[in-house]
């Protein structure tokens, strides 16, 4: 049963340190997505990468935010300098985009960050 | 940009009796609408999907009808049991025909009472 996996899963830091999270996505799935949870937003999209190239990074806040996929089984979301406004679950998600439809997206169980 | 909203925010049905949460779009190019389940603490996890070219999906008690005119679509559960207890979010994008970003609705907090 392949599924994305995520490290770490739970992440506590000061304000003004750097974080890093990484996902591994489904072996063969082109397409990684980054999303957070919070309460009051919900399930926000940052950032996403087809083929390794990004697509859209238009949810993520440019200053202290970035996004990388260093090879196809690596993507790598980094907060720096992090504040406790970035709070929150993030989930990566990996999809596929073939010659049939692949609509689907298959979430790893998220890092919890919590910033103090 | 896409916009989804999500009614009602909290849902509390009697355990066998049917649930609907509705959730309506702003894109009419949006083609692709997916619901998901999310149990506490877990990652949310697909339960049925639909695509612009169908009204209506079924897989045993979960169903989604979708109608493109007034640019909502609904998700319905028969027979509700207590592992149904989640909150469900609903999504829509336009796809190419693969996975691509997908804006969220704020979320239904479904609770079945035995």
């Amino acid at each position: 049963d392949a599924r994305v996996t995520q490290t770490p899963r739970h992440k506590v830091t000061e304000m003004g340190q750097e974080v890093t999270m990484r996902c591994q996505p489904i072996l063969g799935h082109n397409t990684v997505f980054w999303y957070r949870q919070t309460m009051m937003q919900g399930l926000e999209l940052l950032a996403y990468f087809r083929n390794r190239a990004p697509l859209d990074d238009s949810g993520m806040p440019k200053d202290r935010f970035s996004a990388e996929m260093p090879d196809a089984t690596l993507a790598t979301l980094k907060i720096q300098p992090s504040e406790p406004r970035d709070s929150a679950v993030y989930f990566c998600a990996s999809g596929a985009v073939g010659v049939t439809f692949q609509e689907t997206q298959y979430f790893g169980p998220g890092t919890r960050l919590l910033v103090l | 940009g896409e916009n989804v909203e999500q009614h009602p925010s909290t849902l509390s049905v009697q355990e066998g009796d049917s649930a609907v949460i509705k959730c309506t779009y702003s894109d009419s190019a949006s083609n692709y609408f997916p619901w998901y389940k999310q149990e506490l603490g877990k990652r949310p996890q697909l339960i049925i999907d639909i695509r612009s070219n169908v009204g209506e999906k079924k897989d045993q008690r979960i169903a989604v009808t979708l109608n493109k005119t007034a640019k909502h679509f609904s998700l319905h559960i028969t027979e509700t049991q207590p592992e149904d207890s989640a909150v469900y979010f609903c999504a829509a994008v336009y796809s190419g025909g693969g996975a691509d970003g997908l804006t969220f609705g704020k979320g239904t907090h479904l609770i079945i009472q035995p």
